[in-house]
């Protein structure tokens, strides 16, 4: 069973250069989401989606874009990094009703220098 | 919004019971499920509460308030396998399902 699938694992970019992370589920959920997690701390929302075509922002959305054009990818986009964007990204999916459980890539640890 | 709040630090020895409490402001929300994360880890999902009172799952139970706006994850018979981080999350019952998760507790488990 595949789940959440994320690459890369790892990434150094420098300051100014553009990338995207890849996210693919193979559950049919309907929901998504990307968090980053910075050292010692919590998960904090960068964009979500609740389907095919339809995105948000979260709590945290400033220097990244997000797509939703299938159920199964859900890419996340930095535009120009910076050092402060350096931290640990996950991928998650779910189903979009209340209790169903939240399914978590194995992270992506981004480094810009 | 939503915004939760957790101890940063628990410490305990092997073999105890620890209590990991998680206060929550909320404008609507399902439930409250909880999430393991081990160092270098994805987080995993523990457990999940509905409708008020405990939930056992194993050694682990999870107790929820919605009058108090509280809950709380119980660790028993610890095991130093359980010194992880643990995270207390909200899904939004109003906007579009999304989740927040609190801080997350740093759990200590010393032989």
């Amino acid at each position: 069973n595949a789940g959440v699938t994320q690459t890369p694992k790892f990434q150094v970019l420098k300051t100014g250069q553009s990338m995207t992370l890849q996210c693919a589920q193979d559950m049919n959920h309907e929901y998504m989401s990307w968090y980053r997690q910075d050292p010692g701390m919590g998960l904090r929302l960068i964009h979500y989606s609740v389907g095919a075509g339809i995105t948000d922002q979260g709590e945290v959305p400033n220097g990244y874009n997000v797509s939703r054009s299938t159920t199964e990818d859900f890419p996340l986009r930095l535009l120009s990094a910076a050092p402060s964007q350096t931290s640990v990204y996950f991928c998650a999916s779910s189903y979009s009703t209340g209790r169903d459980t939240i399914y978590f890539g194995e992270g992506s640890w981004l480094t810009v220098v | 919004g939503q915004s939760l709040e957790q101890p940063s630090e628990v410490t305990a020895v092997e073999g105890a019971i620890v209590q990991i409490n998680c206060t929550y402001q909320t404008s609507g929300f399902y439930g409250l499920s909880w999430y393991q994360q081990h160092d270098g880890g994805a987080p995993t999902f523990l457990s999940y509460n509905a409708l008020d009172g405990l939930e056992e799952t194993g050694r682990f139970s999870s107790f929820l308030s919605r009058s108090d706006s509280y809950g709380y994850l119980l660790l028993q018979e610890l095991q130093m396998k359980d010194s992880a981080s643990y995270f207390c999350a909200v899904r939004d019952n109003t906007n579009a399902g999304k989740s927040t998760f609190g801080d997350g507790t740093t759990l200590t488990v010393k032989p």
